[in-house]
């Protein structure tokens, strides 16, 4: 079955401090990977995306994510963190042709102190 | 610029009773879902709508029916709501195409069912 993990239900960081919050999926063929961000009593933001090309994406707010084929992970990354980014955090995959559905790893809390 | 927008944002409903959750977005898209989330379980497909005019089922349909009334407009109704639809009900929706099109969410509906 496919399905994705977020093997973390809580990252600590300290404001400044490099973060990385980790994803890893289990799906045949090649899945489009996503990120998004949920504040307190508020939607889902979209942060950003793979598709193909270069394994480094770019995103919203500083934050980037790496896609790694041979380890099947797309882990988000920001290099300094603000106190701000504390939030609940989801990975997602989706497929060709399948009418654009996403699965979502369980979320990730990331607590970013002073 | 509205983009998705839920109605209403929390409810309480007594066993029994039914409800329906609207949904319209201003994006001309042409791709609508029902997503619940449940704490430590991520977000879960209820149904979708691929386009005007067709609705299909996700991975938690049950006690749940749909209407795409229009491009804009995609409604879920409880019939009869039981305790375990407590959760956190998100719309969604997004432009034909690739499915790594982006999907954009509403900002929630809180729903509980005593």
């Amino acid at each position: 079955a496919q399905s994705v993990a977020q093997p973390e239900d809580q990252v600590n960081v300290a404001e400044g401090n490099p973060l990385t919050v980790k994803c890893t999926y289990s799906v045949s063929g090649n899945p489009y990977l996503f990120w998004y961000v949920q504040y307190p009593n508020r939607g889902l933001q979209f942060l950003l995306k793979y598709i193909t090309g270069d394994n480094l994406v770019k995103g919203s707010y500083g934050f980037e994510a790496e896609f790694n084929k041979s380890q099947t992970s797309f882990h988000l990354k920001k290099p300094s963190a603000l106190v701000s980014d504390s939030a609940l955090y989801f990975c997602a995959v989706s497929f060709p042709s399948n009418t654009g559905k996403l699965i979502f790893g369980q979320g990730t809390t990331l607590q970013v102190k002073p | 610029n509205a983009g998705v927008t839920q109605t209403p944002k929390f409810q309480v409903l007594k066993t029994g009773q039914s409800m329906t959750l609207q949904c319209a977005q201003d994006m001309n898209h042409n791709s609508m879902y029902w997503y619940r989330q449940d704490p430590g379980m991520g977000l879960r497909l209820i149904y979708y709508s691929a386009s005007e005019g067709t609705t299909d089922k996700g991975e938690v349909p049950n006690g749940y029916n749909v209407s795409r009334l229009n491009k804009r407009e995609f409604s879920l109704r409880l019939e009869s709501a039981a305790p375990s639809q407590t959760s956190v009900y998100f719309c969604a929706s997004r432009t034909a195409g690739p499915s790594g099109n982006t999907i954009y969410f509403g900002e929630g509906s809180w729903l509980t069912v005593v």
